[in-house]
């Protein structure tokens, strides 16, 4: 069973077009974090998510936090070929505990 | 700045070779993970450990040993690898503050011909 659930899976769009990428699970989670991993590369953390609600912006990129801790997304405005990766969603199955991964989203932006 | 560095990482081995992995850490922190990731799998905890006295299997611990030499070191053993254990391998570490962030090294592929 896989408890955080990423769609989709691949996504291909052109440069300069806005997307959303969804994490979701039935779980309840404390947080939730934001990874991006690009080839031959290690997943660098973008956010953490706490409170359920929560929105963070980290320049073109927002990642919101379901009121009930269950899900979130992630949304690029006017994505840049930068923007390419991996995107995977983690969260501890009970606070301080080990995280477990989403299999993530690719996202291919076309210039 | 403070790191986490993997050797070797590009690794070529054969069926039945023992092999090991290592992991160190510059930025203090007491946990370290290692994980591996396949397409189509994700990333899947092999095992974990939270200070250098403490080891816990993952999710997909058989066919693989650690070792927590110290705070900052973290191994990764293959006492006989097979070829479905060719994959990206990754340490990561965290600090103990309730969120478990993960940093995460460069990354070993290994391949098991």
């Amino acid at each position: 069973t896989q408890l955080l659930e990423q769609s989709p899976q691949f996504l291909s769009i052109q440069e300069g077009e806005n997307l959303t990428v969804y994490c979701n699970s039935s779980s309840v989670f404390s947080s939730l974090q934001w990874y991006r991993q690009e080839p031959g590369e290690g997943p660098v953390l973008l956010v953490t998510v706490v409170t359920g609600g929560e929105v963070k912006k980290l320049k073109r990129l927002t990642f919101q936090f379901g009121d009930a801790r269950k899900d979130s997304s992630l949304h690029i405005t006017a994505a840049q070929p930068g923007d390419t990766g991996l995107y995977l969603c983690a969260a501890p199955l009970n606070r301080d505990d080990k995280i477990i991964f989403g299999k993530g989203t690719r996202l291919h932006i076309l210039p | 700045d403070a790191d986490v560095t993997q050797t070797p990482r590009n690794r070529i081995t054969k069926t039945g070779k023992r092999i090991m992995l290592e992991c160190s850490q510059t930025k203090g922190h007491d946990r370290m993970y290692w994980y591996r990731q396949d397409p189509g799998l994700g990333l899947r905890l092999i095992y974990y450990s939270f200070d250098v006295k403490d080891i816990n299997k993952g999710e997909i611990s058989d066919g693989y040993s650690v070792s927590r030499q110290a705070q900052a070191k973290f191994s990764l053993s293959l006492e006989s690898a097979i070829p479905n254990q060719t994959a990206l391998y990754f340490c990561a570490t965290s600090k103990i503050d309730g969120y478990n962030e993960q940093f995460f090294g460069p990354g070993t592929r290994l391949t098991v011909l």
